[in-house]
C-alpha cells in the first residue's frame, strides 16, 4: 500500500462548482497533515494544514479522519486560478522527520 | 519576501558526469531538504540536513549523492556519476522549524536535470 494515496484525476469542473479531493495514508503514527498546491512545472506551495476538528480558509475546507486515515479537501466556488495539482502531504510517516507527498490530484477549472 | 533560490534552473549532462546543484535557503532557516520529482511522478524525499549534518535520507540517496553546506549560506547537492534515471526536477527546501508544527517547507523553483 502506498504511503499517501490520491486519485490522480484530472477533475474537470466548471467555474463556480464545488469539488472535493480525498487522500488516504497508510501509517497510523503519522503526525501532521497538509495540502500543498503545485502549478505545472513549478514548486509545491503550502495551501493549508489539516486538523481533526476541520479547518477552513476562505473557499477551502480541509478535514482529517484519523480513525479512517483519511484526509479531504473541499473547494467551493472554484475559479479558473484554482487549476493546479493538489498534493496531500503527511509528516512523520515511518517515524521520520520529513514530509511525504502523494502523487497529487489534478484539477482543471473551465469556463 | 525571502525565498529559496536554486541554480542552475536547467542542466544537461552526459551520463557518468558529476553534477552539483546549488541552493541558497532562506537566511534564518535551520532545516534544509532536497526533494526530487521525475516528470509526471510524485515529489520524493531525498535528504534532510540540520546542524551541519544529514538528519535523514531516503533509499534514493545512495553513495552517488552527497550534500554540503560549505559556507553557511549555500546548500549543495552533488551527484557523483549521473545515470539516465537521475533525470528529474530537484527541489531544495528550507524550514525554520521541523515540518510537524507548521508543515511549511519553502521550496525553491527547482533545478531541472537532464541526463543524456
Amino acid at each position: 500500500r502506498k504511503e499517501v494515496e490520491q486519485d490522480p484525476g484530472p477533475f474537470n469542473v466548471p467555474e463556480g462548482a464545488t469539488v472535493a479531493f480525498n487522500c488516504t495514508y497508510s501509517n497510523s503514527a503519522s503526525q501532521s497533515f497538509f495540502w500543498y498546491r503545485q502549478d505545472c512545472r513549478k514548486e509545491p506551495k503550502l495551501l493549508m494544514s489539516v486538523y481533526s476538528s476541520g479547518n477552513e480558509d476562505g473557499r477551502f475546507t480541509a478535514q482529517l479522519n484519523r480513525a479512517s486515515q483519511y484526509i479531504s479537501l473541499l473547494i467551493r466556488d472554484s475559479k479558473l486560478s484554482d487549476s493546479a495539482t493538489y498534493l496531500c502531504v503527511v509528516f512523520g510517516t515511518g517515524g521520520g522527520n520529513k514530509l511525504t507527498f502523494g502523487t497529487g490530484t489534478q484539477l482543471k477549472v473551465e469556463l | 519576501e525571502p525565498e529559496v533560490t536554486q541554480t542552475p534552473s536547467h542542466q544537461v549532462t552526459q551520463m557518468g558526469q558529476e553534477v552539483i546543484l546549488r541552493c541558497v535557503p532562506i537566511s534564518n532557516h535551520l532545516y534544509f531538504y532536497w526533494y526530487r520529482q521525475i516528470l509526471g511522478q510524485k515529489v520524493e524525499f531525498l535528504v534532510s540536513f540540520y546542524n551541519n549534518e544529514i538528519s535523514e535520507k531516503s533509499e534514493i540517496f545512495d553513495d552517488q549523492f552527497s550534500v554540503e553546506r560549505p559556507d553557511g549560506s549555500n546548500f549543495t547537492l552533488k551527484i557523483r556519476s549521473t545515470k539516465l534515471e537521475d533525470s528529474a526536477m530537484y527541489f531544495c527546501a528550507s524550514s525554520s522549524r521541523t515540518g510537524w508544527d507548521t508543515g511549511e517547507l519553502f521550496f525553491g523553483e527547482g533545478s531541472r536535470l537532464t541526463v543524456l
